[in-house]
């Protein structure tokens, strides 16, 4: 099984749509991030919590709010969608004190 | 806003031949230099972790180097393979600052 799980892999959703994708993780790692990919830009870091009581906005946060529901579960959530929030979107944990970071499967979201 | 770039975008090498590519990142309050490789359809996976000035890491046919002084990371592909076609990200963390900056990038595709 994987360490890291995103559901779901794939949605399209509607301009204006409330939309929750969630990440769940078996590592056991405290830290955890939500990075989205659009093509050219490389990956932009969104949220990012140290544990379930700390959560921080990252480079692009507004449009996107967060849950940390507990150590293993954080979930990314775009309140109302818009076309421009189509991307990949990537969930990751990490250990201390590399920050190696360790990648789900992504889930792609189109917004129409 | 920290600018991790990476050179080039993209690169075609021969089977069989060696390449390397760039990552370049702000020096100052450096704390680690990450190297992931991203094939098509999955998710970015950790090839490196650096921290000192000098460092040298290997794995297999694939090497990489640090200088945190001038801010240069080199990765290096000894004999490239067709399985060693994927996209190579760089990401630099910062003392005070405990998350990763991207770069955008060096899509690599081995010509058999």
């Amino acid at each position: 099984d994987a360490d890291v799980t995103q559901t779901p892999r794939n949605r399209i959703t509607k301009t204006g749509k409330r939309i929750m994708l969630e990440c769940s993780q078996t590592k056991g790692h405290d830290r955890m991030y939500w990075y989205r990919q659009d093509p050219g830009l490389g990956l932009r870091l969104i949220y990012y919590s140290f544990d379930v009581k700390d959560i921080n906005k990252g480079e692009i946060s507004d449009g996107y709010s967060v849950s940390r529901q507990a150590q293993a579960k954080f979930s990314l959530s775009l309140e109302s969608a818009i076309p421009n929030q189509t991307a990949l979107y990537f969930c990751a944990t990490s250990d201390f004190p590399t920050y190696e970071q360790y990648f789900g499967p992504g889930t792609r979201l189109t917004v129409t | 806003i920290l600018n991790v770039e990476q050179s080039p975008q993209s690169l075609h090498v021969q089977e069989g031949d060696s390449t390397n590519f760039t990552c370049s990142f702000p020096s100052s309050n450096f704390y680690a230099l990450h190297w992931y490789r991203w094939e098509t359809a999955k998710s970015p996976e950790a090839l490196f972790v650096m921290t000192l000035n000098g460092d040298e890491k290997k794995k297999g046919r694939i090497s990489a180097t640090l200088n945190t002084k001038e801010g240069y990371s080199y990765l290096y592909i000894k004999g490239s393979q067709p399985e060693d076609s994927a996209t190579y990200l760089c990401a630099s963390a910062y003392f005070g600052n405990e998350k990763l900056t991207f770069g955008t990038g060096t899509r690599l595709t081995i010509i058999p």
